[in-house]
């Protein structure tokens, strides 16, 4: 069973200040990583993907990749409280079965 | 616009009574995907297409089926609806040009079977 793993939240942090969202995966042959960001009520949208190890910078938004340790992690700078969503965390091995976080709550408090 | 469209938005039922929720979307996707989102299980993948006429299992497939005769739609099918399948349904495409993998979801189907 592939599983992808979250700390479920929530995570508060104030306005302005840096947001750092964790997953772990079991799949060592997994290949393309995403965070999906979700709104109450709403459907995910994608925010970053990533693939190869290191960091990839998009805005305020950086995501970082550790495939020894099987790590993917989301930071969010300048917070803002429109950032307030569940996050959740994706991988894939070959684009065709998709593993999903259960996610995390962010709240970014004013 | 570029879109994935489900219907319908809501959905009771009761148990046994055949449903399908359709989904379809018009940016010319070759993958399509069905998801489940229950509470504190995240998305769990039922079943996908990566073109016309090939579709296959995904993580959670059991009571439901697919079919795809057409690029653009993707229905999900429930033969005998039981209530454990009450859930928040997602449909989603993907260009399979290029290497980002990106989905687009649809606005979701929230089913209830009693």
């Amino acid at each position: 069973q592939k599983e992808v793993e979250q700390n479920s939240g929530p995570l508060s942090v104030p306005e302005g200040a840096i947001a750092s969202l964790n997953c772990t995966y079991s799949d060592r042959g997994s290949q393309s990583f995403f965070w999906y960001r979700q709104y109450s009520g709403k459907s995910p949208e994608l925010i970053m993907f990533i693939y190869s190890n290191g960091d990839k910078e998009d805005g305020r938004f950086t995501a970082q990749l550790n495939k020894a340790s099987q790590y993917v992690s989301l930071l969010i700078r300048d917070s803002q409280p429109s950032d307030s969503a569940t996050y959740l965390c994706a991988v894939t091995y070959n684009f065709n079965k998709f593993y999903f976080g259960s996610g995390t709550k962010l709240n970014v408090k004013p | 616009e570029a879109q994935v469209t489900q219907n319908p938005r809501y959905l009771i039922t009761v148990t046994g009574k055949k449903l399908t929720v359709t989904c379809s979307q018009n940016m010319n996707h070759e993958y399509m995907s069905w998801y489940r989102q229950d509470p504190g299980l995240g998305l769990r993948q039922i079943y996908y297409s990566m073109n016309v006429e090939v579709t296959d299992k995904g993580d959670v497939p059991e009571g439901y089926k697919v079919s795809r005769k057409e690029k653009r739609n993707f229905p999900l099918i429930l033969e005998s609806p039981s209530p454990n399948q009450t859930s928040l349904y997602f449909c989603a495409s993907s260009s399979l040009q290029g290497t980002s993998g990106q989905q687009y979801f649809g606005p979701g189907t929230r089913l209830t079977v009693t």
